[in-house]
């Protein structure tokens, strides 16, 4: 079956520090990855989306970056983090009809 | 662009009763798909019903359905003999499909809540 990882659950960073979440798919080939922000009380924003290796589309400018190095495997960093990237932050993938969100990190910028 | 409203932040009801989420989107596409998506305390986002557009029948999940207005680009989940697991965020959410990828828009959300 499929199952998708994402790591760390909770994450605390001070103003200007790098940025690195990692998340992982299982049970599946050449899927779809989508990085999704959620700031308090709202719903979720897509930030980054990937339909293969190496290949990121970005849909909201910001701080951040996306990268993918392997087919399964989908990275959100930032070089210098903002109070402003506080929020949860939610991986997904897709494949066909089917989308699945990882249980998410929650940073806070301190 | 496309935009999803859910003008309802906030519902209640009693154990065992009925409650009906309200949700309407903007899209000038004609094939699309829509979702209602819980979210718990946890925070984990889960599936609970999917309506493609162009189908007129309204989806069901169990004690889970959804009215389907395509005309008037409404879409509402049911919820009966609500229980008191029901209680979290709900999110309606449109997917389109760009270069391969399927992008979700989601609405604001609406936090249900279970009275015993």
């Amino acid at each position: 079956s499929q199952t998708i990882h994402q790591w760390p659950a909770t994450l605390v960073q001070p103003v200007g520090s790098p940025l690195s979440l990692e998340c992982t798919v299982e049970g599946t080939s050449n899927p779809n990855l989508y990085w999704y922000r959620q700031a308090a009380g709202r719903g979720l924003q897509l930030l980054f989306y990937s339909v293969g290796i190496g290949q990121i589309s970005s849909e909201v400018p910001q701080n951040l970056s996306a990268s993918r190095p392997q087919d399964r495997q989908f990275i959100l960093s930032s070089k210098k983090l903002l109070l402003s990237d506080s929020g949860f932050y939610l991986c997904a993938w897709s494949v066909f009809l089917g989308y699945t969100f990882g249980s998410g990190t929650r940073l806070t910028v301190v | 662009a496309q935009t999803v409203t859910q003008s309802q932040p906030e519902m209640s009801v009693q154990e065992a009763e009925t409650v009906t989420l309200s949700c309407t989107y903007d899209t000038s596409e004609s094939d699309y798909y829509l979702f209602w998506y819980k979210q718990p305390p946890s925070r984990q986002m889960i599936l609970v019903i999917r309506q493609e557009a162009y189908k007129q029948q309204n989806a069901t999940e169990n004690r889970f359905s959804v009215n389907f207005q395509k005309a008037a680009k409404s879409f509402s989940l049911k919820i009966s003999d609500s229980q008191l697991g029901d209680a979290a965020m709900y999110f309606c959410a449109y997917r389109r499909t760009i270069q391969g990828a399927q992008k979700l828009v989601f609405g604001q959300g609406t936090r249900l809540t279970i009275n015993p």
